[in-house]
């Protein structure tokens, strides 16, 4: 059984610092990485994906992928109080489906 | 615009009585699922489809039932519902394989409540 494990937080930071979310897996064959952001009672909307080992960057956002750790994280710079929500890391499954951390929770402090 | 479609968002309902959460998406995915949440549990797959006629249980099948008639619709049904079914619900699609390029669009969820 394919997993994806996060520490659960929750995750405190200053505004404007770095936020950085970690995620592991289990399964060494696994490919691609999703992260996901999850604002409370609201649906998961993705962020980033990654692919390749190595650092990934979108605007405040990089994703790092290093497989022979098996471990993926997600940087966040100059963190905002809006960026305070549950980060869900996700990887294919073998039914088509991803499998899903529990998510971090991060919370963005003014 | 592409969506995943639920319908009820929010719904109270009583001990076995029957109820159906509606699911509809206009990407035309091959792939479709049903997620529920629950705190401190994560998101955990309930049934997914892989094409029309094609259905699957994932990890928490159990007291759920799925169709897949249409290629853009995936209701899920609760025949006989109880408490412990009390959670938030996702409708998700995509197309297959879910790989580079290529991930999961999810419903904004509904909210179900059994008394």
């Amino acid at each position: 059984q394919k997993e994806v494990e996060q520490n659960s937080g929750p995750l405190s930071v200053p505004e404007g610092a770095i936020a950085s979310l970690n995620c592991t897996y289990s399964d060494r064959g696994s490919q691609s990485f999703f992260w996901y952001r999850q604002y409370s009672g609201k649906s998961p909307e993705l962020i980033m994906s990654i692919y390749s080992n190595g650092d990934k960057e979108d605007g405040r956002f990089t994703a790092q992928l290093n497989k022979a750790s098996q471990y993926v994280s997600l940087l966040i710079r100059d963190s905002q109080p809006s960026d305070s929500a549950t980060y869900l890391c996700a990887s294919p499954g073998s039914q088509g489906n991803l499998i899903f951390g529990k998510g971090t929770k991060l919370s963005v402090k003014p | 615009e592409a969506q995943v479609t639920q319908n009820p968002r929010y719904l109270i309902t009583v001990t076995g009585k029957k109820l159906t959460v509606t699911c509809s998406q206009n990407m035309n995915h091959e792939y479709m699922s049903w997620y529920r949440q629950d705190p401190g549990l994560g998101l955990r797959q309930i049934y997914y489809s892989m094409n029309v006629e094609v259905t699957d249980k994932g990890d928490v099948p159990e007291g759920y039932k799925v169709s897949r008639k249409e290629k853009r619709n995936f209701p899920l049904i609760l025949e006989s519902p109880s408490p412990n079914q009390t959670s938030l619900y996702f409708c998700a699609s995509s197309s297959i394989p879910t790989g580079p390029g290529n991930t999961i669009y999810f419903g904004e969820g509904s909210w179900l409540t059994v008394v």
